[in-house]
């Protein structure tokens, strides 16, 4: 079973849609939790990172963690077209160095 | 640009030929990372340096790949006798803290 879970998708949505994204892992010791953006042949692109348990809001992206189901989303609101990308989870644990990765969700938002 | 640059950004090559990536991280981060990513997958962690010390190394970083971090700036990632199944994209990132904010990447063809 690999640490980090991730539906690879391919997820199409129509212009102005919710898009809800979600991993789910089984290290306990994951404190650090982050989401990468990632355009085709591209480097990852931080987008949103929380520490613990919480929500956190940044314009059109709201993070949310679950500690206790272990649990982790994504909302984009009133997504565009320029959000189509691949979207990957990313976690460690406190005082670690490494990140794990999700395999990535696939997104396309059509105009 | 400020962010995390890598050099080359393609590179084919034929097996058996010995590959040398470079990274220059964000200047003011301490903290410098190799991950590998194939394609569908997320990032894998390779090796990590704080400074210009080596502190952790994957059991991904065969006796073929070999990192430094002179004087603590930019790093090199060196495979040796490459092989067919090296083919992924070399991610670099560097951090101030816990967050990780990555480079393009350096694509490696072996043929």
């Amino acid at each position: 079973q690999k640490e980090v879970e991730q539906d690879p998708g391919p997820l199409s949505v129509p212009e102005g849609a919710i898009v809800s994204l979600n991993c789910t892992y089984s290290n306990s010791a994951f404190q650090y939790f982050m989401w990468y953006r990632q355009y085709s042949r591209k480097g990852p692109e931080l987008l949103m990172y929380t520490y613990s348990s919480g929500n956190k809001e940044d314009g059109r992206f709201t993070a949310q963690v679950d500690k206790s189901s272990k649990y982790i989303s994504l909302f984009i609101r009133d997504s565009q077209p320029s959000d189509s990308a691949t979207y990957l989870c990313a976690m460690s644990a406190y005082g670690a160095n490494n990140l794990f990765f999700g395999t990535g969700t696939r997104l396309t938002v059509i105009p | 640009d400020t962010g995390v640059s890598q050099d080359p950004r393609h590179k084919i090559t034929k097996r058996g030929q010995n590959v040398t990536f470079r990274c220059d991280p964000i200047s003011e981060h301490n903290r410098l990372y190799w991950y590998r990513q194939t394609l569908g997958q997320g990032p894998e962690f390779l090796t990590y340096f704080q400074n210009e010390a080596q502190l952790e190394k994957s059991r991904l970083l065969s006796d073929r790949f070999s990192a430094e971090r002179p004087k603590g700036s930019f790093s090199t990632l060196e495979i040796q006798r490459t092989e067919q199944g090296d083919s992924a994209m070399y991610l670099c990132a560097s951090s101030p803290g816990n967050e990780q904010f990555f480079g393009p990447g350096t694509r490696l063809t072996v043929l």
